[in-house]
């Protein structure tokens, strides 16, 4: 089966670090882009950004530029989001999603079940 | 960062037709597409390329696009239509995508 799994719920403390996953699984993963969409508690969707895993291009909203890293390891199919010093605000479901085809100029067609991130002191 | 603006809420009796708008300054030159998200769960694509359907979506969701504004619409609406539905689209040099704030459609 095609489909996009995320890794679980994460608790962090502000100032620490985090990295979440997204592994592709069941299609040949180097040629989808695959992005990452924030949701904060009882708002709307937010892009934050996108990476093509063949050559690691990765295109950033400015809202999320210098604020988290995309990355990703082809040779595992997994997409990476992180962060190096979380704040309170970064309190959120993180969704990875993948393009319907290669093409950047395309939509998220598939979604991961979301990964919660909870930031408290 | 690119802003696409929607109605925060939409409301129609089943059987009846539900419009929703997108409205965005780069749409004459970008696709929008349409995801449709239910309380709890992931967004699921109900549009793309301004006017394709997915397989599986059901023919009462149509797109279409005209200057500035993209709009998708549910003809027929029946109860299992009430989500929380997101335009998207790319930035006027197609170097990054935005979410629209969304629109809730209720079935009366």
């Amino acid at each position: 089966e095609v489909q996009l799994v995320q890794s679980g719920a994460e608790v962090r403390k502000p100032g620490q670090s985090l990295t979440i996953s997204c592994k592709g699984v069941g299609y040949n993963f180097a040629t989808y882009w695959v992005g990452w969409v924030r949701q904060m508690p009882g708002k709307g969707l937010e892009w934050m950004g996108i990476i093509y895993p063949r050559d690691s291009e990765t295109r950033y909203s400015p809202s999320f530029q210098g604020q988290v890293t995309i990355s990703v390891d082809k040779s595992i199919s997994t997409a990476y989001l992180h962060w190096g010093s979380l704040k309170a605000s970064d309190t959120a479901v993180y969704f990875c999603a993948r393009h319907k085809t290669d093409s950047f100029s395309d939509a998220f067609h598939m979604w991961g079940r979301g990964t919660m991130v909870t930031v408290s002191s | 960062s690119y802003e696409l603006t929607q109605p925060p809420s939409v409301s129609v009796s089943p059987g009846q037709t539900a419009r929703i708008t997108c409205s965005g300054d780069a749409l004459p030159k970008q696709y929008g597409f349409w995801h449709q998200q239910k309380p709890g769960q992931a967004p699921v694509l109900v549009m793309y390329k301004d006017n394709e359907r997915p397989s599986g979506i059901p023919e009462r969701f149509s797109g279409s696009s005209s200057g500035t504004t993209a709009t998708l619409t549910i003809t027929d609406v029946q109860a299992e239509d009430e989500a929380d539905y997101y335009c998207q689209s790319a930035d006027s040099s197609g170097n990054y995508y935005a979410f629209g704030s969304g629109t809730r459609v209720t079935v009366l």
